[in-house]
């Protein structure tokens, strides 16, 4: 079954600088991989994904890249603000499958 | 629309005793799931329905049972409850059209 790494476990930056999460997958079927925020107490959200058939995705200061050579996925935030505080979740999943969570990456942003 | 929501909020059980937790959806998705959420370990699936009176084992199913009775409700049990179970737990659904999966609010459930 698919196997979802992600690092690094904890990651801290200051206002305004850029943070880079990574993820890597087992499965070289896997062909869809959101990003999901979780704040303090709150749910997790999605926030960006990607297909296989796509290298790079942005939406605003959030950006998505694939690779699936080496079968990994990074979320690259930049100009980072104290709000993009939280717990950044990877997953993958091969179609209708189950989505496969990595274990987690604690961003703190300090002004 | 009140998305996806769960009852209990906060529960706190006995070692032995048994509680059902209730997921509802009003969006009309075929796609349903219990998580568990522990410190370090992410969220882990524990069962998932893809569609009414269907349901199959996630990751880690041992000590749970579920049932899909309703196409908008997804119900987990714990029949007898130990303190490894002692988690935060979050019911996902989604649509056949998209991977995208929407979360409800959390359980806190603490065994002692």
């Amino acid at each position: 079954g698919e196997n979802v790494e992600q690092h690094p476990s904890t990651l801290s930056v200051q206002e305004g600088d850029s943070a880079v999460i990574k993820c890597t997958y087992s499965d070289s079927a896997s062909n869809y991989f959101p990003w999901y925020k979780q704040e303090l107490g709150k749910r997790p959200q999605l926030i960006i994904d990607i297909r296989s058939n796509v290298g790079e995705k942005k939406d605003q200061r959030i950006a998505v890249t694939l690779n699936k050579t080496a079968k990994h996925f990074s979320l690259h935030i930049t100009e980072t603000q104290p709000e993009d505080s939280a717990v950044y979740f990877c997953a993958a999943i091969h179609n209708t499958d189950k989505l496969i969570f990595g274990t987690g990456t604690r961003l703190q942003v300090f002004p | 629309n009140a998305g996806v929501t769960q009852t209990p909020k906060f529960r706190v059980l006995k070692t032995g005793q048994s509680m059902t937790l209730l997921c509802a959806q009003d969006m009309n998705h075929e796609y349903m799931y219990w998580y568990r959420q522990d410190p370090g370990m992410g969220l882990r699936l524990i069962h998932y329905s893809v569609g009414e009176g269907t349901t199959a084992k996630g990751e880690v199913p041992d000590g749970y049972n579920v049932s899909r009775l309703k196409k908008q409700n997804f119900l987990l049990g714990l029949e007898s409850a130990a303190p490894s179970q002692t988690s935060v737990y979050f019911c996902a659904s989604g649509s056949v059209n998209s991977n995208e999966q929407y979360f409800g609010p959390g359980t806190r459930l603490t065994v002692t």
